[in-house]
């Protein structure tokens, strides 16, 4: 597509479900990064994944969390038993191998979770 | 490691002031360095860019210079606007090896009529 795609644009959960949080990147990207933003704060790095190499799982915060990326395009983050604290916008970026040096990265709009 | 510090927010100006929004780096390498944008609602936008020394990156009137000798990246606009209000990241990437970006914390501004 022209531009990353994230759905749902915001999602409301009740503490303890699980939710899936879905990024369709751009054609042809072969980086795809998630980032959580919490009210208030910066980026906070959870899971990168490039091409066919293992994932960089760095930044999940715990093992409730968890991130697929299919045939090397749409990636699910799906975070199990959610908690209150889970309750950020979740953002999804994508970059050719090459493009974060020269072009940075290219954002989605995010999925606003909320667990009330 | 990489580390990016930006000023802290919110700031606060007055429409059609000048706007001058601090970054400083450290990094490995020669880092490519970035001015991101975030306005209400919405996912990061690329605002303007630097791949070496000295280079001058600018876009809708904001600019940033490239300051290998300090170490930083500082934003800057000469009249701002309502619709600059807005969280303003700083970001780099070093060529070391990681494939990601480091970003700074974001500043809130916000520019009042």
């Amino acid at each position: 597509g022209a531009g990353v795609s994230q759905s749902p644009s915001n999602k409301v959960t009740e503490k303890g479900k699980d939710v899936e949080l879905r990024c369709d990147p751009i054609s042809g990207h072969t980086a795809l990064y998630w980032y959580r933003q919490s009210l208030g704060q910066g980026l906070e790095f959870l899971i990168y994944f490039q091409g066919n190499s293992a994932p960089d799982k760095s930044g999940l915060p715990s093992d409730r969390f968890s991130a697929e990326r299919t045939g090397g395009s749409v990636s699910t983050l799906t975070i199990q038993r959610t908690q209150q604290e889970d309750s950020a916008v979740y953002l999804c970026a994508s970059s050719t191998r090459q493009g974060p040096r020269a072009y940075g990265y290219t954002f989605g709009s995010g999925t606003r979770l909320t667990v009330v | 490691g990489n580390s990016v510090t930006q000023m802290e927010g919110p700031v606060t100006l007055s429409e059609e002031a000048f706007l001058t929004i601090n970054c400083t780096y450290t990094a490995t390498g020669y880092p490519s360095l970035f001015w991101y944008v975030q306005y209400p609602g919405e996912g990061l936008q690329l605002l303007l860019k630097a791949t070496k020394a000295d280079d001058k990156g600018s876009n809708k009137g904001f600019e940033a210079t490239y300051r290998k000798e300090t170490t930083s990246f500082h934003l800057e606009k000469g009249s701002v606007q309502v619709s600059d209000s807005a969280v303003y990241f700083c970001a780099l990437h070093s060529g070391g090896g990681a494939d990601g970006l480091t970003f700074g914390k974001g500043t809130h501004l916000i520019i009042q009529p």
